[in-house]
Order: structure tokens, then C-alpha cells, then sequence
């Protein structure tokens, strides 16, 4: 069956600008997490949905970024004046509530910010 | 706060076993975990471990857990090329209704043919 798709895979963009990163999460699966991982390091938590709401948020770095899951299925990841840290690539991962334990990635989408 | 530890790198020959070492320091319960991430792909969960057992082996893999060290080790019999990979330590608490994961740095694992 489908996985987690995320769109785009790259996204390059100027320093300043606005950029969206989307999360389509496997069928059925209320849990929905978004990860940043830097060059050489681990994911590091930024949110975490269940349903439509934001259940924590707490990993979220500044008010500049912002996510939102409107329908409890498709999630989006919006960064504003977007600065050269902000690079990395983005991770979303799903989970049923059957399995309390697996979160299933995506592939990501990598963000370079010139 | 929540902190997981491991070495950077790690070389074997393939047909020899790996073992992949982890350190956390969480002290409540809590859930350890062992991701794999292949280049271009998603993290892959390969087996979790609650911090009331000991030892858990799932095919070629043997997870074990040292409690009183916050040690945490995952081994690979008969290590093949296809195991070559970046392994992430991650543990979650187990209370709060949802996974918080906190990862590792990952170990980079070469598998020399």
C-alpha cells in the first residue's frame, strides 16, 4: 500500500521567502509528526497533530514556522522569512492508533536556503 | 531534558556481526527504539524495547538493554551489505498518550564486502 509521500523532495530557496512543504500521511492514520534533521545529526521533534489539532508544538523553533492539518489527513508546513539555518531536510511520519509504537516516515523533503 | 548518545561510525566485514551502542538518559519508563536510514529513504523502524526487559532478538537482530547504565545495544549477525545504513537510538517516555521521539546522532554502518 501507499506510505507516507511528501512533496516536494527539494525545494531550493532564497533567504526571506515564504515556502510550504506538504505531508500526505498513510489512510487512516490519526498521529501526525513533523521532524527537522540537520546535516549529520538525528530527526529532531517540531510537532505533533492528532486529528486536526495540534496536540504539542513544543519543537516548533520560532513563531516563523507554522503547521496546519485542516481535515486530519494532509498536513502543511509553512516557514516564513525563511533564514540559511532553516536548511535541512523535513521529515513528516504517520501512525495509526493501533500502534502505539511505529511511526512510519516519509522521505522527506530537503529545504536549502540560499 | 531527554538526551541520546552514540558513536559516529562503525566498520565491519561482511559476514561478521555488528554491534551498534547507544546511551540515554531518560530515567523513567520508557520506550528505546533502533531506526534505520538508507540514503534517499524514509527511517525504518526495525525493533523497540520496553525499559522493563532485558533482551530482544527478532531475526538477525539482538537488542540489549542495561538498565542501570542506560546502555542500550543493537547487534547484527552475519552483517550483509545491504545492512549498510545510518542506525538511530531513540527513546519516548512511556506516558503522555503520544510519542514524543527524541533521536540519537545515528551511527553510520559500513559493511566491507
Amino acid at each position: 500500500g501507499a506510505g507516507v509521500s511528501q512533496t516536494p523532495s527539494n525545494k531550493v530557496t532564497e533567504k526571506g521567502k515564504y515556502v510550504e512543504l506538504r505531508c500526505d500521511p498513510i489512510s487512516g492514520h490519526t498521529a501526525l509528526y513533523w521532524y527537522r534533521q540537520s546535516l549529520g545529526q538525528g530527526p529532531e521533534f517540531l510537532i505533533y497533530f492528532q486529528g486536526t489539532g495540534a496536540a504539542d508544538d513544543s519543537g516548533l523553533p520560532n513563531d516563523r514556522f507554522f503547521a496546519v492539518r485542516p481535515e486530519g489527513s494532509v498536513s502543511t508546513l509553512k516557514i516564513q522569512r525563511t533564514e540559511r539555518g532553516d536548511s535541512a531536510v523535513y521529515l513528516c511520519a504517520s501512525r495509526p492508533d493501533s500502534a502505539y509504537n511505529e511511526q512510519f516516515f516519509g522521505p522527506g523533503t530537503r529545504l536549502t536556503v540560499l | 531534558g531527554e538526551d541520546v548518545e552514540q558513536s559516529l561510525f562503525l566498520s565491519v566485514r561482511e559476514g561478521d556481526s555488528s554491534v551498534i551502542n547507544c546511551t540515554y538518559t531518560d530515567s523513567s519508563s520508557t520506550y528505546l527504539y533502533w531506526y534505520k536510514q538508507e540514503p534517499g529513504a524514509g527511517l525504518q523502524l526495525l525493533t523497540y524495547i520496553f525499559s522493563n526487559m532485558d533482551m530482544k532478538q527478532d531475526q538477525r537482530l539482538t537488542v540489549l538493554l542495561n538498565k542501570k547504565d542506560k546502555h542500550l545495544s543493537l547487534r547484527i549477525a552475519d552483517t550483509q551489505t545491504g545492512d549498510s545504513a545510518i542506525y538511530f537510538c531513540a527513546e519516548s517516555p512511556s506516558s503522555g498518550g503520544y510519542q514524543k521521539v527524541t533521536f540519537g546522532t545515528g551511527t553510520k554502518l559500513q559493511v566491507i564486502p
